[in-house]
């Protein structure tokens, strides 16, 4: 696509739901990432994938957070038993490749509010 | 490891006025330095990168910010502020031959007076 697409734009879920956050980069773009940002932080990465192999899984802030891509595209995050520290923008972003110096491009994110 | 610091949280200026916001890294080898703007409601946009060369380096929408080796900064900056430029700005940086992850700053929001 034309740009790197998040969906759903706006999410209110209640703590303890299951919820799954997707995102559709940018088209021929190997590379994705997932940053969160929470309220008047900067940004917290969580996890990136090279093709559909997430190589490093370390930046996910508990084991209740889960990430996978298919088909070198679209990818889901998963938050299970979401708690209200959860909350926050959980941003998607691709680069044509993981070279380095690779202009990554950002989608408009995912609000995420658990009450 | 890399990491980047944006001393000014929030930054007002008047409408016309000159700009610079700070952001200075810790990196032991060449960095790439990046800034990027997020208005309310959307995702980050580039607005311009450091990989080599001229120290000075010309982004989209005016801005212009320069590499200082010595001061390890990266400070972004703009002759002439517009009331569309209120938003929230990042440094990052990223390292030479160590994948494409970049280390983001806190932010410094800027906000623009009439």
């Amino acid at each position: 696509g034309a740009g790197v697409s998040q969906s759903p734009s706006n999410k209110v879920t209640e703590k303890g739901k299951d919820v799954e956050l997707r995102c559709d980069p940018i088209s021929g773009h190997t590379a994705l990432y997932w940053y969160r940002q929470s309220l008047g932080q900067g940004l917290e990465f969580l996890i990136y994938f090279q093709g559909n192999s997430a190589p490093d899984k370390s930046g996910l802030p508990s084991d209740r957070f889960s990430a996978e891509r298919t088909g070198g595209s679209v990818s889901t995050l998963t938050i299970q038993r979401t708690q209200q520290e959860d909350s926050a923008v959980y941003l998607c972003a691709s680069s044509f490749s993981f070279s380095s110096g690779n202009t990554i491009y950002f989608g408009e994110g995912s609000w995420l509010t658990v009450v | 490891a890399q990491s980047v610091t944006q001393p000014d949280i929030h930054i007002t200026v008047s409408e016309g006025a000159s700009l610079e916001l700070r952001c200075n890294y810790s990196y032991g080898a060449t960095p790439y330095l990046f800034w990027y703007v997020q208005s309310p409601g959307q995702g980050l946009q580039l607005l311009l990168k450091y990989f080599s060369g001229d120290t000075l380096v010309q982004g989209i929408k005016g801005f212009e910010a320069e590499f200082k080796r010595s001061q390890s900064s990266f400070n972004l900056r703009k002759p002439s502020v517009h009331w569309s430029d209120a938003a929230e700005y990042f440094c990052a940086v990223g390292a030479l031959n160590a994948g494409n992850m970049l280390t983001f700053g806190g932010g410094t929001r800027l906000m623009v007076k009439p």
